[in-house]
């Protein structure tokens, strides 16, 4: 099975500052990689994918995401911080099985903006 | 956003009782799954379905059985629920099953189990 490991379960930027959520995967195969964000009380809300090409992948809101196979990482950015960026991100891996694909999820970084 | 979702949004029931979670989609896609979050656990997949009566066990379906009549929802039904499934559940619909497609998840359950 495929694990996903998400460093720091919680991260404090200020306002305007960079943002830099950290992912680590395992994976034999070329991996499908994915960051979700969860507002309060709410469902995930899909960011960005990495499928094929591209390594640098945009996403919404200013996001972006850079995959590095030798590293086997997938950080997610963004150059300039928000009060409306505090949430909950959760990065992801696909597995395909034979009867589709499963994922796992890392356990989650909390971000907190300082005004 | 997506056309799921789950009801009821929030139940508190007791140990050993029954409990049927569903969760509706209308976007008319093939696959539903199941998940439980949990503090420290992130999301973690409980069983899923390829199609109408096709399901499968994620990581942690111990305790749980679903059914699939209709394309359009997915039940969840623990048996006889316990304290430890007290937990926030989620229902995602997937257009495809190969791994480049994402997940669009639904707004969520709080189950309380006292």
């Amino acid at each position: 099975a495929q694990s996903v490991t998400q460093l720091g379960s919680h991260v404090s930027v200020s306002e305007g500052a960079l943002v830099l959520l950290r992912c680590n995967y395992s994976s034999s195969v070329p991996p499908y990689l994915f960051w979700y964000v969860q507002y309060p009380n709410q469902g995930l809300q899909l960011l960005l994918k990495y499928t094929t090409g591209a390594t640098l992948v945009k996403g919404i809101n200013g996001f972006e995401a850079e995959f590095k196979k030798s590293e086997t990482s997938f950080h997610l950015t963004k150059p300039s911080a928000h009060m409306s960026d505090a949430a909950e991100y959760f990065c992801a891996v696909s597995e395909l099985r034979n009867t589709g694909n499963q994922f796992y999820f890392g356990t989650g970084t909390s971000l907190t903006v300082i005004p | 956003d997506a056309g799921i979702t789950q009801s009821p949004r929030h139940k508190v029931t007791e140990t050993g009782t029954p409990v049927t979670l569903r969760c509706h989609q209308t976007e008319n896609h093939r696959y539903m799954y199941w998940y439980r979050q949990d503090p420290g656990h992130g999301l973690r997949l409980i069983h899923y379905s390829y199609g109408v009566k096709d399901t499968d066990k994620g990581e942690v379906s111990d305790g749980y059985s679903v059914s699939r009549s209709k394309t359009e929802d997915f039940l969840l039904t623990l048996e006889s629920a316990t304290s430890s499934q007290t937990s926030v559940y989620f229902c995602a619909i997937s257009e495809g099953g190969q791994g480049r497609y994402e997940q669009y998840f639904g707004p969520g359950t709080r189950l309380t189990v006292t």
